[in-house]
């Protein structure tokens, strides 16, 4: 089955501690991205990846990297997390930047306290 | 600047009554325009899109979208609602590599 897979699906942590959200994807897409939702904001998107060892800042990178070793990985890191990165996150996939549908993944809600 | 705006916060509609959920526009160029619905506890699923040709486009569960150039938007709309049709909606826009998504327009069904 095609598909998007995220883990953890629910994750508090404190403030400073480093943690790393997976994100994997069986359909051999090219281009993944990473969002963060919040009530009120929408999708806002963090950072995507064209393709292997390719990654750039979306609208709100600060405080995240990203890394693009494989194609079908595309995780998400927080070095020190704080509190106003508390949110759902949701990682996402196609074949093509702005043609294609996104596949999405089922989510990960952070709480950092 | 790029962007893609859903003036409602909410719609409210009763069952059987046509919907529309409101989305415009602001990408250069010929804009790819998406439409996507998120139910509790899920990620985003894609109803339909447009890239180019017919203007009234089809997609899932019975909806569709009409883009209108002249007046950039890409509203979407079904004839007939079903109190499964509740749910949060998100209008998405892009061009050149960048997909911009709206805040989202949460869809409420009265029975």
């Amino acid at each position: 089955e095609a598909q998007v897979t995220q883990n953890p699906r629910y994750l508090i942590t404190v403030t400073g501690k480093k943690l790393t959200v997976t994100c994997s994807q069986n359909m051999n897409h090219e281009y993944m991205s990473w969002y963060r939702q919040d009530p009120g904001l929408g999708l806002r998107q963090i950072y995507y990846s064209m393709n292997v060892e390719v990654t750039d800042k979306g609208d709100v990178p600060e405080g995240y990297k990203v890394s693009r070793k494989e194609k079908r990985n595309f995780p998400l890191i927080l070095e020190s997390p704080s509190p106003n990165q508390t949110s759902l996150y949701f990682c996402a996939s196609s074949l093509l930047a702005d043609e294609e549908k996104l596949f999405f993944g089922s989510g990960t809600q952070l709480s950092v306290l | 600047a790029q962007s893609v705006a859903q003036p409602e916060d909410q719609v409210n509609v009763a069952e059987g009554n046509p919907l529309t959920v409101k989305c415009t526009y602001s990408v250069s160029g010929n804009p790819y325009l998406f439409w996507y619905v998120q139910y509790p506890n899920r990620g985003l699923q894609f109803l339909l899109k447009y890239i180019t040709g017919d203007n009234l486009v089809k997609g899932s569960y019975g909806f569709e979208a009409e883009f209108n150039k002249s007046q950039t938007s890409f509203h979407l709309k079904k004839p007939s609602a079903l109190v499964s049709d509740s749910a949060l909606y998100f209008c998405a826009g892009g061009r050149d590599d960048k997909i911009i998504f709206g805040k989202g327009t949460r869809l409420h069904i009265l029975p």
